[in-house]
């Protein structure tokens, strides 16, 4: 069974980082790009960006550019998303997913982690 | 605001066909395959078809979208009190360079 599994939740004061994982399984990880997602408390969902988990390579959404950064294990099959500077808004639950076809048919999702919850708080 | 504006609610009762709408432009919807999300209280969104509307194992036939020009909508014939979600439509939006939700439309089944 092709599976994400993400990292538990997570608590941070603003201005602190966090780092969410996402550990595939079950198919070839360097054959998807991962996306990431995510979904305030009562708000729609939201793009945050993508990575190439053949080449590593990132590309943020114009609007989270900075302080989201992307990254990846290759030797555990996993991607990471790291947020700096957090602030409160940035409370929500984070998710990645896979896309078939490489994307190239557009955001077709087959396969999405549990979610993160990642909440901002002093 | 999303570009892709959708409907904040839909409602029908059991057995009612219900469609739920997505709006877009030419740089999203006019040019991009159009993917629907059905998303429960507390899991992950699931797809409920691919780009020639075959779907995942698990999601029922009543299930099936179209796409006309600019817009596009999710159909579901015979509407059941299981399918109480909230909807989103995805799609690639070249002005954003990026995927693009829409805003989401709560299903009631009264």
């Amino acid at each position: 069974q092709d599976l994400l599994v993400q990292s538990g939740s997570e608590l941070r004061k603003p201005g602190a980082s966090v780092k969410v994982s996402c550990q595939a399984s079950g198919f070839q990880f360097s054959n998807y790009p991962i996306y990431w997602m995510r979904q305030a408390p009562g708000q729609g969902l939201e793009y945050l960006g993508w990575i190439n988990t053949h080449t590593g390579n990132p590309t943020n959404a114009q609007d989270f550019t900075g302080r989201f950064v992307f990254s990846l294990d290759s030797s555990v099959g996993t991607t990471f998303l790291q947020i700096n500077g957090l602030r409160a808004e940035d409370t929500a639950m984070y998710y990645c997913a896979r896309v078939t076809d490489s994307g190239f048919y557009g955001p077709a999702f087959d396969v999405w982690g549990q979610g993160t919850m990642v909440t901002v708080s002093s | 605001q999303s570009v892709l504006p959708q409907p904040p609610s839909a409602s029908g009762t059991p057995g009612q066909r219900v469609i739920i709408s997505c709006s877009g432009g030419s740089s999203n919807i006019g040019r991009s395959h159009v993917y629907w999300y059905q998303k429960l209280p507390g899991t992950a969104p699931k797809l409920l078809f691919d780009r020639n509307n075959k779907r995942p194992s698990g999601v029922p036939d009543r299930f099936s979208g179209s796409k006309s020009d600019t817009s596009a909508s999710l159909i579901i014939a015979g509407v059941r009190p299981e399918d109480e979600a909230d909807y989103y439509c995805a799609t690639w939006d070249d002005n954003l360079s990026g995927v693009a939700f829409g805003g989401g439309t709560k299903l009631t089944v009264l």
